[in-house]
């Protein structure tokens, strides 16, 4: 059953605590993205990665870390830096072919996030 | 920029009718635009993909168009169902970016 796997699904973290959401992928995908989402907003990129051991950040990197150590997966670590981090968290992977052609992102089901 | 841009913001209908929803893009060069339906609460699923060449594509009762010379797409619903309830996002790639740019969405609820 191929497909990409976020846990946990609710997490709650207290203020000044490092959080590490984890993001499992088994469709053999090279990239891998994790984006933010808000009430009424759109997908805000955090990082994201085309290799393993290589990632970039996006348009909202700050108080976020990443990494990549196998293939299949790509954990976001939501340090106590990010100073309002209560959001649902979706993390996708897309194949690699010609940039901006069919590599359709497939997404995870979401970890949201309550700082308490 | 590359924008994406959503109307209306949110839509409610009754169940068993019709609905359009919009998408106007400024991304350039043009790869693709996609339609994803997300439940509250879940990941976005993809409906439809469709390029340059393609200004129409259906998925059961959804049904993507694209106009690539006035940068617009429209996402038909066709004969509502309760589980149609969800967010729509429009999301274009251009050529030579594996990042794509999202709208915001659409948000759709559907009355019995």
């Amino acid at each position: 059953d191929g497909g990409i796997t976020q846990s946990p699904k609710y997490l709650f973290r207290k203020e000044g605590q490092n959080v590490t959401l984890s993001c499992e992928q088994n469709l053999n995908h090279d990239a891998m993205y994790w984006y933010r989402q808000d009430p009424g907003q759109g997908l805000r990129l955090i990082y994201y990665s085309q290799i393993v051991n290589d990632f970039q950040k996006g348009d909202i990197a700050e108080g976020y870390s990443v990494s990549r150590e196998k293939k299949e997966s790509f954990p976001l670590t939501v340090t106590s830096a990010q100073k309002n981090p209560t959001a649902f968290y979706l993390c996708a992977s897309s194949d690699l072919g010609l940039a901006g052609s069919y590599n359709e992102q497939f997404f995870g089901p979401g970890t949201r996030l309550t700082v308490l | 920029k590359n924008q994406v841009e959503q109307s209306p913001q949110s839509l409610i209908i009754l169940e068993g009718k019709n609905c359009t929803l919009q998408c106007n893009y400024t991304v350039s060069p043009f790869s693709n635009l996609r339609w994803y339906k997300q439940d509250t609460g879940r990941g976005p699923v993809s409906l439809t993909i469709m390029t340059f060449s393609e200004n129409t594509k259906s998925n059961g009762r959804y049904t993507a168009t694209l106009d690539a010379d006035t940068k617009q797409s429209s996402l038909h619903i066709t004969a509502s169902q309760l589980s149609d309830s969800a967010s729509y996002i429009c999301v274009v790639s251009a050529r030579g970016s594996y990042i794509p740019t999202f709208g915001r969405g659409t948000s759709l609820i559907v009355h019995p």
